[in-house]
């Protein structure tokens, strides 16, 4: 079956610019996760998402970073005015109970 | 808080050769354990977990680990590695109903032949 999807693969952008990022979590995951993986450093949990439940948004670096999970399934992560220190490998993962299963991510590379 | 330590940054094994790789934890309660290992480009694919019974837990592709709590430990081995187990290993730590994971920093595995 399909697992997690995430797209773009890679995005470049300009220092300032505002970025998207999708993640299209397996069907039928209830729980989806966002996070941050930086070059040589593990990975930095930046959000929760569970059902119909006020997010957990405890992880996220700044008011720049916000996410949006539309009808429990598709979410989307977007970072405004990006920085250089954003650059970093962005995971999704989705669980129905304790396994996470992760996405390939998408590499994002600030100017 | 939790929080998990890998010790050694990279490792280089001959192929054929065991390979072990170490993970500590510090968690208040009873953890979850996790191996993940990440090829080059891929997401993480989970290699085994522990939750409770058996302290020594299979995995996939051959790899072990086992739970030694007096030790704080979750060590990962196998006992003859392939040069298609060249990747990233992480170690993480969870607990039942808690969904946050924290994860080691990783350790790099080279193979050489």
């Amino acid at each position: 079956g399909a697992g997690v999807s995430q797209s773009p693969s890679n995005k470049v952008t300009e220092k300032g610019k505002d970025v998207e990022l999708r993640c299209d979590p397996i069907s039928g995951h209830t729980a989806l996760y966002w996070y941050r993986q930086s070059l040589g450093q593990g990975l930095e949990f930046l959000i929760y998402f569970q059902g119909n439940s006020a997010p957990d948004k405890s992880g996220l670096p700044s008011d720049r970073f916000s996410a949006e999970r539309t009808g429990g399934s598709v979410s989307t992560l977007t970072i405004q005015r990006t920085q250089q220190e954003d650059s970093a490998v962005y995971l999704c993962a989705s669980s129905f109970k304790d396994e996470q299963f992760f996405g390939p991510g998408t590499r994002l590379t600030v100017l | 808080a939790q929080s998990v330590t890998q010790p050694d940054i990279h490792i280089t094994v001959s192929e054929g050769a065991s390979l072990e790789l170490r993970c500590n934890y510090s968690y208040g309660a009873t953890p979850y354990l996790f191996w993940y290992v990440q090829s080059p480009g891929q997401g993480l694919q989970l290699l085994l977990k522990y939750f409770s019974g058996d302290t020594l837990v299979q995995g996939i592709k051959g790899f072990e680990a086992e739970f030694k709590r007096s030790q704080s430990s979750f060590n990962l081995r196998k006992p003859s590695v392939h040069w298609s187990d060249a990747a990233e290993y992480f170690c993480a730590v969870g607990a039942r109903g808690d969904y946050k994971l924290s994860f080691g920093a990783g350790t790099t595995v080279t193979v050489r032949a």
